[in-house]
């Protein structure tokens, strides 16, 4: 039973163009976003977050989207550049005064194209 | 420097040995948790610890027993290894004792290998 899915198990995009990552999730409890970027053999690196009280956050070439109805988030890159490569995860909490476990999703690789 | 370490990185043991995986944070933070990625990638909350004090535990098989020595320490000690342990185990912490959600910092990950 995967709360945080992430149905795009890859994509490839220019350089310089828009990525675009999609998230669902399941649980309406979820209260707390985040995505992390994960290069081959390191550990999850934090990204970018946003607050279900929030429907944006931006953080320079980064920007999260979160659509509480649809339970639906998208981080945007852009422009997207060659270090951009790596696997992006979605992930989930619900607000526990910092005792939160995050729920991940299974991943996107992006390669962007020189 | 770095926030959150592990050690060791590599790990190859054979099935029924005993093993321990240290993870210490200099990020002051108050919570410590242990994720495992499995084959499919997916990774899942294991322990979590606040000041030293068990908070999170995930239905994770009681071979695996997480110590606290200190609010900078988490290590997970895993007994009689399974093929199935073989993983990327990954530490991380989170500042804590907030009213709201909170980011968590993973560490570079230790990739155990169960033969």
């Amino acid at each position: 039973d995967q709360q945080v899915k992430q149905n795009s198990p890859s994509l490839s995009v220019q350089e310089g163009r828009i990525s675009i990552l999609n998230c669902d999730y399941t649980n309406s409890m979820f209260d707390y976003f985040l995505w992390y970027k994960k290069y081959p053999a390191e550990g999850p690196t934090f990204l970018i977050s946003i607050s279900s009280i929030k429907d944006k956050n931006e953080d320079g070439r980064f920007t999260v989207f979160l659509n509480k109805s649809a339970k639906h988030l998208s981080l945007h890159i852009v422009p997207s550049q060659p270090g951009d490569s790596a696997v992006y995860f979605c992930a989930a909490s619900v607000t526990n005064f910092g005792n939160e476990k995050l729920t991940f999703g299974t991943g996107t690789r992006l390669t962007i194209i020189p | 420097d770095t926030a959150v370490s592990q050690t060791p990185k590599y790990l190859v043991t054979q099935m029924g040995n005993d093993k321990s995986i240290k993870c210490e944070q200099n990020l002051g933070h108050d919570t410590m948790y242990w994720y495992k990625q499995d084959s499919k990638k997916f990774l899942k909350i294991m322990f979590s610890y606040n000041n030293k004090e068990l908070i999170i535990n995930e239905t994770v098989p009681n071979r695996f027993s997480p110590k606290s020595p200190d609010k900078a320490h988490l290590n997970l000690h895993i007994n009689s290894l399974e093929l199935g342990d073989s993983a990327v185990y990954f530490c991380a912490s989170s500042q804590g004792g907030g009213p709201r959600g909170e980011t968590q910092y993973f560490g570079p990950g230790t990739r155990l290998l169960v033969l």
